[in-house]
C-alpha cells in the first residue's frame, strides 16, 4: 500500500490567483495521477505525472493553466494557475498500477 | 465514444436487504473495471477489480461483456455500506497495452442502508 500526504486540505483563494497542491508519497512511485472532481460531477483526470519527463495532459487540460512538477519518485505538485470561480473543485493526486491509492484531497474555493 | 455510466444517483435500502449498483460501459474492447468505494469522512478506496474475481465486504462484480456491464452486488446490506461507489473503467490507450492509473470514472451512485 502507498500513503499520500496531501496539502493544502482545503483553500479559498481570489479569482486570478495561483495555487500550488503539493502530494508526498511514502514510497517511489513511477507515475503520479491528478484527479479533479468538480461540485457535483465524478473524477476527471487530469494528467500523469512522470518522474524525469513532461506530464502528460487529458483532453480538456493544458500545461499552462495546470503546471505539474516531479522533482522525484515520491513528490509531486499542481498549480492551479490564474484561478476563476470555476475552478472551484476537489483536487485529488493517486498513484498506483492496478490499485490505485488517493490522496485525502484538496478543496479549492475561489471566489 | 469510451464512456461509463451509472444510471443511479441515489439508492436506499434497508438491511439485509439485497443491493445492486448498476455500471455500464461503452467500449469497443476489454476493459479493466474497478469498483472505488468513499465512506464518510474517508478517502477513495479500491473496493474490487473484476479480473481478481474476489469478494470484498460480501459485495461481488461479474462482467458482463454481452451487455457491456458491471454491476456490484451484496446478497444481504449492511448499515455500514453506506458510502458512495464509483464505477471506474480503464480503457486500453494502446494496443495491447493497459494504462492502469488513468480511470474514467462513473458519475458514482450514493447508497444509503437503513436500519
Amino acid at each position: 500500500s502507498a500513503v499520500i500526504s496531501q496539502k493544502p486540505s482545503r483553500d479559498i483563494c481570489q479569482r486570478g490567483t495561483s495555487l500550488t497542491i503539493q502530494c508526498q508519497v511514502d514510497s517511489q512511485v513511477t507515475m503520479m495521477f491528478w484527479y479533479r472532481q468538480q461540485p457535483g460531477q465524478s473524477l476527471t483526470l487530469i494528467a500523469t505525472a512522470n518522474q524525469g519527463s513532461e506530464a502528460t495532459y487529458e483532453s480538456g487540460f493544458v500545461i499552462d493553466k495546470f503546471p505539474i512538477s516531479r522533482p522525484n519518485l515520491t513528490f509531486s505538485t499542481l498549480t492551479v494557475s490564474n484561478m476563476s470561480p470555476e475552478d472551484s473543485s476537489i483536487y485529488l493526486c493517486s498513484v498506483g498500477s492496478e490499485k490505485l491509492f488517493f490522496g485525502s484531497g484538496t478543496q479549492l474555493s475561489v471566489l | 465514444a469510451q464512456r461509463v455510466t451509472q444510471p443511479e444517483k441515489l439508492l436506499s435500502v434497508f438491511k439485509g436487504a439485497p443491493v445492486e449498483l448498476k455500471c455500464n460501459y461503452s467500449y469497443s474492447g476489454s476493459p479493466e473495471l474497478f469498483w472505488y468505494v468513499q465512506y464518510s469522512r474517508q478517502r477513495l478506496q479500491l473496493l474490487l477489480r473484476h479480473i481478481s474475481r474476489e469478494s470484498i465486504k460480501g459485495f461481488t462484480a461479474d462482467l458482463n461483456k454481452g451487455e457491456t456491464s458491471f454491476h456490484l452486488k451484496k446478497p444481504f446490506a449492511q448499515e455500514e455500506d453506506s458510502a458512495m461507489y464509483y464505477c471506474a473503467p480503464t480503457f486500453n490507450s494502446n494496443a495491447g497495452g493497459t494504462s492502469y492509473g488513468k480511470l474514467t470514472f462513473g458519475q458514482g451512485t450514493i447508497l444509503t442502508v437503513h436500519p
